[in-house]
């Protein structure tokens, strides 16, 4: 089955400063590429997400690129600001998998220090 | 509209007891699922349901656990017997179609087994 890895664990920038998560999938059948932030007390929440048939997506500070080569995709964050302190999860969906068609990472916790 | 709700938002219960925790999806949302995430730790599947199809229990750790979705909305997840080990924070999250979309988290039920 799919297996996710994420890196860092924990992360720390400067407010202003650039953000960067990596993930590692395994199963090449994987398609779909979601990235959620949870705060604490909450639920995750998606916040950008990619699908295989483009190499990056982006959203205002956020931006996704996925290598399929290679099996990894990265979410960037620039000009971090204290409340994009949070834990980070990426996902990756395996095709045409009934049940459990999304394989979290293990998170990143991210503190922007002003 | 509401979002996923889920409760009770926190449960503190004594080692041996029964617990049922309930998540009430977003109407019309035809896929719930149901996750664990232990403290500091990444989402743990625990149970899929879509539509009237039979739900994907593969995750399910032990017998103690099972979950029931009546007439499509409600869920509720119930541990027999706790144990300390169960204690985590239960996510339930619901999905419109069911397939590579976007997940809505409730926020969650901390369970603490004494």
């Amino acid at each position: 089955g799919e297996n996710v890895e994420q890196h860092p664990s924990t992360l720390s920038v400067q407010e202003g400063d650039s953000a960067v998560i990596k993930c590692t999938y395994s199963d090449s059948a994987s398609n779909y590429f979601p990235w959620y932030k949870q705060e604490l007390g909450k639920g995750p929440q998606l916040i950008i997400d990619i699908r295989s048939n483009v190499g990056e997506k982006k959203d205002q500070r956020i931006a996704v690129t996925l290598n399929k080569t290679a099996k990894h995709f990265s979410l960037h964050i620039t000009e971090t600001q204290p409340e994009d302190s949070a834990v980070y999860f990426c996902a990756a969906s395996p095709r045409d998998n009934y049940g459990q068609n999304f394989v979290f990472g293990p998170g990143t916790r991210l503190s922007v220090l002003p | 509209g509401a979002g996923v709700s889920q409760s009770p938002s926190n449960k503190v219960t004594e080692k041996g007891k029964d617990v049922e925790l309930r998540c009430d999806p977003i109407s019309g949302h035809t896929a719930l699922y149901w996750y664990r995430q232990s403290l500091g730790q990444g989402l743990e599947f625990l149970i899929y349901f879509q539509g009237n199809s039979a739900p994907d229990k593969s995750g399910l750790p032990s017998d103690r656990f099972s979950a029931e979705r009546t007439g499509g909305s409600v869920s509720t997840l119930t541990i027999q017997r706790t144990q300390q080990e169960d204690s985590a924070v239960y996510l339930c999250a619901s999905i419109k179609g069911g397939g590579q979309e976007t997940q809505y988290f409730g926020p969650g039920t901390r369970l603490l087994v004494l």
